[in-house]
């Protein structure tokens, strides 16, 4: 079964600071992994979707990375902004549709 | 697009009360899922369907729990009798494709309190 799992579970930075976020998972065999933002009392937004033929994604201050064979990624966030609070999710595809959901980060940018 | 539309957006009722959760995927996807988010499991996947027919639904916890998807623009989430371990946020997301390829796109999703 695969277990998908994300430290730290809550981060605090001060503003402009650059991060890293973790995912983790136990069975290497994945089609793709996608990371999404929740907000608040929110549904989640997708941010990044990695296949599994690729190194890494970016899009603006973003940039996401998988390695497929140690079964983790990072999502890496540049000059980190109050409005970039939220928890962070990833989830692994491994067949099919159906995705596997990591239990999140909470980030909180600090002015 | 309006996105996926989810509704109601909050419902608080009574434990053995019927609930129907609605959801409206976005035109042109053709793969509908129902997840439910608790603090306790984090987000679970309930059920998913390709082309509304049902795909996968080993996620639904219960007989109590029932979904349907009558057309590709409509499908609900049935709880009866309903329980307060039921309380959650139920989200709906839609995707184009069976392949699992494309974006995953989330409703805003449905907050249900049972009393």
């Amino acid at each position: 079964k695969q277990e998908v799992t994300q430290i730290p579970a809550a981060l605090s930075v001060p503003e402009g600071e650059n991060l890293v976020l973790n995912c983790s998972f136990t069975d290497s065999a994945i089609y793709n992994l996608q990371w999404f933002r929740q907000d608040p009392g929110k549904g989640l937004t997708s941010l990044l979707l990695i296949q599994s033929s690729q190194r890494e994604q970016t899009s603006g201050r973003l940039n996401a990375s998988l390695d497929k064979s140690s079964g983790r990624s990072t999502l890496y966030i540049a000059a980190s902004q109050p409005g970039d609070s939220a928890t962070y999710l990833c989830a692994v595809r491994r067949g099919g549709n159906k995705l596997t959901f990591g239990t999140g980060t909470q980030l909180k940018v600090e002015l | 697009d309006a996105g996926v539309i989810q509704s109601p957006r909050h419902e608080v009722t009574e434990m053995g009360q019927e609930v129907t959760l609605r959801c409206k995927p976005i035109s042109g996807h053709n793969s509908l899922f129902w997840y439910r988010q608790t603090m306790m499991r984090g987000l679970e996947l309930l059920i998913y369907f390709n082309n509304n027919v049902p795909i996968d639904d080993s996620g639904m916890p219960e007989d109590r729990f029932s979904a349907k998807m009558p057309n590709a623009s409509f499908s609900t989430l049935k709880i009866q009798p309903s329980e307060p371990r039921d309380s959650a946020v139920y989200f709906c997301a839609s995707t184009r494709g069976e392949s699992g390829a494309n974006v995953l796109t989330f409703g805003a999703g449905s907050r249900l309190t049972v009393l």
